[in-house]
């Protein structure tokens, strides 16, 4: 079936460094989606990418979508204690449910 | 605006046991969409509805089941429980299936 590879699946990175993960699909999505869900906490929506090739930035946080459609990245700059928690893409294959990625968990070293 | 309500938050049975949980999307919202998390498995897909019909349904065994009503409320039941249902269940509410997701706090079910 389709399925949608989130990498890696753990990250531990000292504050202030970069941090970056990446969701990869076999198949063309039509958009994709990325959530944050802190420790003891539910998943939030971040941002959602529908074009080919675009990118999007929010304060420290930039995503991308490939242009083939088929990956997409997430990556946070000068990482801070806020950050930490689990990051995960969503997509969608076409007219089918949205398909969580295995999660990316962040832990930042003070 | 109210978010998604999950209840109860906290859920403890026994193995065979049936268990109900409840979801209240937020105001317009007539998706909803209901996640199995667990440490290992990450967010698995349960099931969807929309305007009281099941659109989608994830692998899971039948003993997991839901239902939605007219208010777009949303219950899903756990029938004979085993010891690896435990877990925390996230209900999602959202306009339509591929729009944003609004989860709730979601419910933590441990069973013994």
């Amino acid at each position: 079936g389709q399925q949608v590879m989130q990498i890696p699946q753990y990250q531990h990175v000292q504050e202030g460094e970069d941090f970056t993960t990446y969701c990869n699909s076999s198949t063309t999505l039509s958009n994709i989606q990325w959530y944050k869900q802190r420790p003891g906490g539910h998943p939030v929506f971040l941002i959602q990418l529908v074009k080919s090739g675009e990118v999007k930035k929010q304060k420290r946080l930039t995503f991308q979508f490939g242009e083939a459609k088929k990956n997409s990245s997430l990556h946070i700059t000068a990482t801070q204690t806020t950050d930490v928690g689990t990051y995960f893409c969503a997509v969608n294959f076409g007219n089918e449910k949205l398909t969580f990625g295995t999660g990316t968990r962040l832990t930042i070293i003070p | 605006k109210a978010g998604v309500t999950q209840t109860p938050r906290y859920l403890i049975k026994t193995r065979g046991q049936q268990v109900t949980l409840s979801c209240s999307p937020i105001s317009g919202h007539r998706s909803v969409s209901w996640y199995q998390q667990t440490p290992g498995q990450g967010l698995q897909f349960l099931f969807e509805y929309f305007s009281e019909t099941q659109r989608n349904k994830g692998n899971f065994p039948g003993r997991f089941s839901g239902r939605q009503f007219s208010n777009s409320r949303s219950e899903m039941n756990v029938s004979t429980l085993e010891l690896g249902d435990s877990a925390l269940y996230l209900c999602a509410s959202s306009f339509d299936r591929e729009n944003i997701q609004y989860f709730g706090a979601g419910t933590r079910l441990s069973v013994l």
